[in-house]
């Protein structure tokens, strides 16, 4: 395992639903990412933290809404989401946001919206 | 974790021979690169990087190729094994940039017994 813990691991939720996405990291590192993976596209970035401070948002609808307590702890909170929001979201966690260190992902957790 | 309906170029090997996966890249600003492999059902699994002042790193039956002419990366796999079935993506960083990672589509990689 990469030390990168995500839960759910699935989950099906109504568009009228609220949920969260939860991820921990136990490697000390200091930037932590939310991705998404859906059938008809490559991985997307979707927000990074460095030291609990966002420092990227690419252009992700409100609907997702990502919140960072500490360095080890990252959640997704999800919020009428649409059906084409069905996806696996992976967490990944990297020594810090700048240098590029490889990062490491979660299991992910495999969202269907119903 | 699988693209099912994203249309993958899909690379078929026989056990033992050496593997090649090419990617192409476009920002010639990028300057950090990092090959990842995913398996059915899991995220994807950090294999190899490589920083632009470099055009070549070895790993444990893995090398990385980097042709900043052309922009193109490689990974090489050493006496493939079926437990390296799996989709491979490249992903690059521009310099300067916080964790912005782009990722490739994937190669899926089947190793025939």
């Amino acid at each position: 395992e990469t030390g990168v813990t995500q839960t759910p691991r699935h989950l099906v939720m109504g568009m009228t639903n609220k949920k969260s996405l939860k991820c921990e990291q136990h490697l000390g590192h200091n930037a932590m990412y939310w991705y998404k993976q859906s059938a008809k596209k490559p991985l997307e970035l979707m927000f990074v933290y460095s030291l609990e401070e966002r420092v990227e948002n690419n252009s992700v609808p409100s609907r997702f809404s990502p919140e960072c307590p500490n360095s080890s702890h990252l959640f997704l909170h999800l919020h009428t989401l649409q059906p084409e929001d069905s996806a696996l979201y992976l967490c990944a966690s990297s020594q810090d946001a700048w240098a590029g260190g490889g990062a490491f992902f979660g299991q992910g957790t495999r969202l269907t919206v119903v | 974790g699988e693209s099912v309906g994203l249309h993958l170029p899909t690379l078929s090997v026989q056990e033992g021979d050496n593997s090649i996966i090419n990617c192409a890249y476009s920002n010639s600003a990028s300057d950090y690169f990092i090959w990842y492999k995913q398996e059915s059902g899991k995220g994807p699994q950090f294999i190899i990087d490589i920083r632009s002042n470099m055009d070549k790193r070895q790993g444990q039956r893995v090398t990385v190729l980097l042709n900043k002419t052309v922009k193109h990366l490689s990974l090489q796999i050493a006496a493939t094994q079926p437990g390296d079935s799996a989709v491979y993506f490249c992903a690059e960083k521009e310099g300067g940039s916080q964790g912005n990672l782009i990722f490739g589509k994937g190669t899926k990689l089947s190793v025939k017994p």
